[in-house]
């Protein structure tokens, strides 16, 4: 089984500051990591997803997650940030192949940024 | 192209009785995925559908079930409704059971309150 672990429940970060959210997962099989965002009264939206490959993943909105598999960890940054960026963010796992788990992500608690002017 | 739809957005229910959701996936997608949001248990996944057969199920009680139509739409069901059911329901598409290879999209959700 797989568990994630969202070290910060609230982030908040003034307006062109850097943000980081960390992210920890455990798993006894290899996972596919993903990070989604929610905004206010809304669905999740994709921001990054990590597969395979290079550890340093680049998403949409200027956001990039790294892949640490020593440390299981895949934290989430952005350089600089907006006010725009104020949402609930969500850091999920999915162990690969069809036979373990289908499309079934299970998620960490969330981190709600809140940026500040 | 259209994203995911859910209906109703807003549902407003008593103690005792029972609901049904919709979700129409993206046009060519075919697996569907729920997922309930609360504040106390944050996101926890229900079951998912694929090709009108349940692939995978989460750990909930039997008064939640699912179905899906040829046409890959999505229907969950809650009876005998329990306060604690109060929740969004999220539904999410995606082409196949790549297992996280095909990105989920999310749709809008259905906010459902239990009085």
């Amino acid at each position: 089984a797989q568990s994630v672990t969202q070290l910060d429940s609230q982030v908040p970060v003034f307006e062109e500051a850097p943000v980081e959210l960390r992210c920890n997962y455990s798993s006894s099989v290899s996972v596919y990591l993903f990070w989604y965002v929610q905004y206010p009264n809304q669905g999740l939206q994709l921001l990054l997803k990590y597969l395979s490959g290079s550890t340093l993943v680049k998403g949409i909105n200027g956001f990039e997650a790294e892949f640490n598999k020593s440390q299981t960890s895949f934290h989430l940054r952005k350089p600089s940030v907006h006010i725009s960026d104020t949402a609930e963010y969500f850091c999920a796992v999915i162990p690969p192949g069809i036979k373990a788990a289908g499309n079934k992500l299970t998620f960490g608690g969330g981190t709600r940024v809140l940026v500040k002017p | 192209k259209a994203g995911v739809t859910q209906t109703p957005r807003y549902l407003i229910k008593t103690r005792g009785q029972q609901v049904t959701l919709s979700c129409s996936p993206i046009s060519g997608h075919r697996s569907v995925s729920w997922y309930q949001q609360t504040p106390g248990q944050g996101l926890q996944f229900l079951f998912e559908y694929f090709s009108e057969t349940q692939r995978n199920k989460g750990n909930f009680p039997g008064r939640f079930s699912g179905r899906q139509f040829s046409n890959s739409r999505s229907e969950m069901n809650v009876s005998t409704l329990e306060l604690g059911d109060s929740a969004l329901y999220l539904c999410a598409s995606s082409l196949s059971l790549a297992g996280g290879g095909d990105t989920q999209y999310f749709g809008p959700g259905t906010r459902l309150t239990v009085l």
